[in-house]
């Protein structure tokens, strides 16, 4: 079945550390996404990637980075920079054929701090 | 920025209609989508306008218009299981997608 992945469900981050988020997509989706999720809130864009070794600052990057080494993997690493990083945050990938282009999301990483 | 504005609640009784309404004001507009997201888990896309009108997906519906800078969607026939947050997004540019805070609708039997 084709979709998107996310791995661990739950991350719990202790003071100082660093801590990276798996997203694997096989829809073959050029286009993919980090979103954060807090309450009361919309999703607010981490950082993008629309092609393979390309990559771009959403709205919040600070505290965060990125890598686009394969087209199915665009992992998430949240580091000590990131002073508030207990959120949902949610990966998304988006294919470029078909009208609609709907980013589609996998099932979310709820990260918690010690 | 980018503004898009949705009520934070909103509850209906089983059987019934809700419509939940989303206006936006964005730099630039290239449709419209609308997400359901039960608690804890990833949002499902439902539906998507471009043009102005109403598009109808069994029982859920979506409008549009691109001068009023609105949008709502209707849902019919409520069940229990449509007890969710709904998510209004606006895509902007080609690659970016501005989400409104969601709406959570509350079933009741």
């Amino acid at each position: 079945d084709g979709g998107i992945t996310q791995s661990p469900k739950y991350l719990f981050r202790k003071e100082g550390q660093n801590v990276t988020l798996s997203c694997e997509q096989n829809l073959n989706h050029d286009a993919m996404y980090w979103y954060r999720q807090d309450p009361g809130q919309g999703l607010r864009l981490i950082y993008y990637s629309q092609i393979v070794n390309d990559f771009q600052k959403g709205d919040i990057a600070e505290g965060y980075s990125v890598s686009r080494e394969k087209k199915e993997s665009f992992p998430l690493t949240v580091t000590s920079a990131q002073k508030n990083p207990t959120a949902f945050y949610l990966c998304a990938s988006k294919g470029s054929s078909g009208a609609t282009k709907a980013q589609y999301f996998g099932p979310g990483t709820r990260l918690l701090v010690l | 920025g980018q503004n898009i504005d949705q009520p934070t609640e909103m509850t209906a009784t089983e059987g019934a209609i809700v419509q939940i309404n989303c206006t936006y004001q964005t730099s630039g507009f290239n449709g419209l989508f609308w997400y359901q997201q039960h608690a804890g888990e990833a949002p499902t896309f439902l539906s998507y306008n471009v043009l102005d009108g109403l598009e109808e997906k069994g029982r859920f519906s979506s409008f549009l218009s691109r001068s009023k800078g609105y949008s709502y969607l209707l849902l019919k026939e409520l069940q229990m299981k449509d007890s969710a947050s709904y998510l209004c997004a606006v895509r902007v540019v080609d690659y970016k997608l501005s989400f409104g805070a969601g709406t959570t609708v509350t079933v009741r039997a």
